[in-house]
């Protein structure tokens, strides 16, 4: 069985570019979360994905926006960077009718200089 | 909303002695409380969890009890290894929310 996956591994962008992040959800599970993850801190609901349709947001701003496609796969999609938004990006996914259970994949490292 | 706090955030034990991590949350309204052990440069993975219907729950050295009146949940690990070595953090939310809250996390050093 499949794990969550995520890419790229690494990204390196300028303050106020955009940035595309992507998750691949664990076999089944059709719910996926996103986090940010800033350094020494515990990670932070960005938004849920549930049915390609936004379930549930965090206190982010509305340039952190997502997607999710008919295989449950899903996107992050950060525009104007700042130096701020420089953190791991953390995917988690989560199997029907148990999406507080979440497994989270290896996360990106963004780094906005 | 919901409110995680975690203590104390750098813990370094024997290895072979126990370890315990606190957390308080402050809705009553949760009522599922994962842990999760981060490696160095991996994510989060689920070692076990607890739902507000059971005060205690053990997997071989791994425990975790839950005060709901206190709004308490700890997890104890038994004969701790240097592999037990990372990062622990606990997390609260509502089996019908989508926001999970996590604690600023533990970090746990095992001596050899």
């Amino acid at each position: 069985e499949t794990g969550v996956t995520q890419s790229p591994t690494h990204l390196i962008k300028t303050r106020g570019q955009q940035v595309t992040l992507r998750c691949s959800s664990q076999s089944g599970h059709n719910t996926v979360s996103w986090y940010q993850q800033a350094l020494g801190q515990g990670p932070q609901f960005i938004f849920q994905y549930y049915r390609e349709e936004e379930n549930g947001r965090g206190n982010f701003p509305p340039r952190f926006s997502g997607l999710q496609f008919p295989n449950y796969s899903s996107e992050l999609n950060v525009n104007a960077l700042e130096l701020d938004d420089s953190a791991l990006y953390l995917c988690a996914s989560s199997l029907p009718g148990r999406r507080y259970e979440q497994y989270f994949g290896p996360g990106t490292r963004l780094t906005v200089t | 909303g919901e409110n995680v706090e975690q203590h104390p955030s750098t813990l370094s034990v024997q290895e072979g002695d126990s370890a315990v991590i606190k957390c308080t949350y402050s809705d009553s309204a949760s009522n599922y409380f994962p842990w999760y052990k981060q490696e160095l440069g991996k994510g989060p993975q689920l070692i076990i969890d607890i739902r507000s219907n059971v005060g205690e729950k053990k997997d071989q050295r791994i425990a975790v009890t839950l005060n709901k009146t206190a709004k308490h949940f700890s997890l104890h690990i038994t004969e701790t290894q240097p592999e037990d070595s990372a990062v622990y953090f606990c997390a609260a939310t509502n089996y019908n929310n989508n926001d999970m809250r996590f604690g600023a996390g533990t970090r746990l050093t095992v001596k050899p």
